[in-house]
């Protein structure tokens, strides 16, 4: 199976702040998403990106398959969007499941 | 809200016990997924059911089984639980698409088991 690595694993920054998550893929992938993890371990979904550039508020995220990356933007960051932040992608192969990354663990101090 | 339930939302078992936990799915939605997450790590995969039928399987003993209902909610059963089985328990519903790379999975709340 694909393996997905994150970084970084923790990012503290004061409110306000902007930040870039990374996602790496060791296999092509057919299917990309990024959640947020709140405290309470609801997954939500933030994007479905398996390619391009998408936008949803102060959140954006861009996958460059060919390069078998993904990064997610998080500007003017708010206390709220603490968490850990998850990509998960499935393989271009036979593969039902996703595969997801260990995390990053996104700290915003008021 | 995703849409997708789970219950119980705790659960607390003795080593050895069996353990039963539900899921239904998003309305429409024909495809359920499990993940397990210990602390501190991410989701990883027990297996799918697609139209009732198993759709593939992680890394998981056999130990770890399930069942897909006719409305598509769904099951996972866990035998003669281990202090390792401790952990969070997410399902995933989705579309199930005829192009299933197309899915987006929309996530429960969980159910967090801990064997004692």
């Amino acid at each position: 199976g694909i393996q997905v690595e994150q970084s970084p694993p923790d990012l503290i920054l004061q409110e306000g702040a902007n930040s870039t998550l990374r996602c790496n893929f060791s296999d092509s992938v057919n299917n990309l998403q990024w959640f947020h993890q709140n405290p309470w371990g609801q997954l939500i979904n933030l994007f479905y990106i398996p390619s391009g550039t998408k936008q949803n508020g102060r959140l954006s995220a861009t996958t460059v398959a060919t390069e078998r990356y993904s990064l997610l933007y998080i500007s003017s960051s708010q206390t709220t969007d603490s968490g850990v932040y998850f990509c998960a992608g499935r393989s271009s192969g036979s593969a039902r499941q996703l595969t997801f990354g260990s995390g990053t663990q996104l700290t915003v101090l008021p | 809200e995703t849409g997708v339930t789970q219950s119980p939302t705790h659960l607390i078992k003795t080593r050895g016990q069996q353990v039963t936990l539900r899921c239904s799915s998003q309305s429409g939605h024909n495809t359920v997924s499990w993940y397990q997450q210990a602390l501190g790590q991410g989701p990883q995969f027990i297996f799918q059911y697609y139209r009732e039928e198993e759709n593939g399987r992680g890394n998981f003993p056999p130990r770890f089984s399930g069942l897909q209902f006719p409305n598509y909610s769904s099951e996972l059963n866990v035998n003669a639980l281990e202090l390792d089985d401790s952990a969070l328990y997410l399902c995933a519903s989705s579309l199930g698409v005829v192009d299933r790379a197309q899915e987006t999975q929309y996530f429960g709340p969980g159910t967090r088991l801990l064997v004692l």
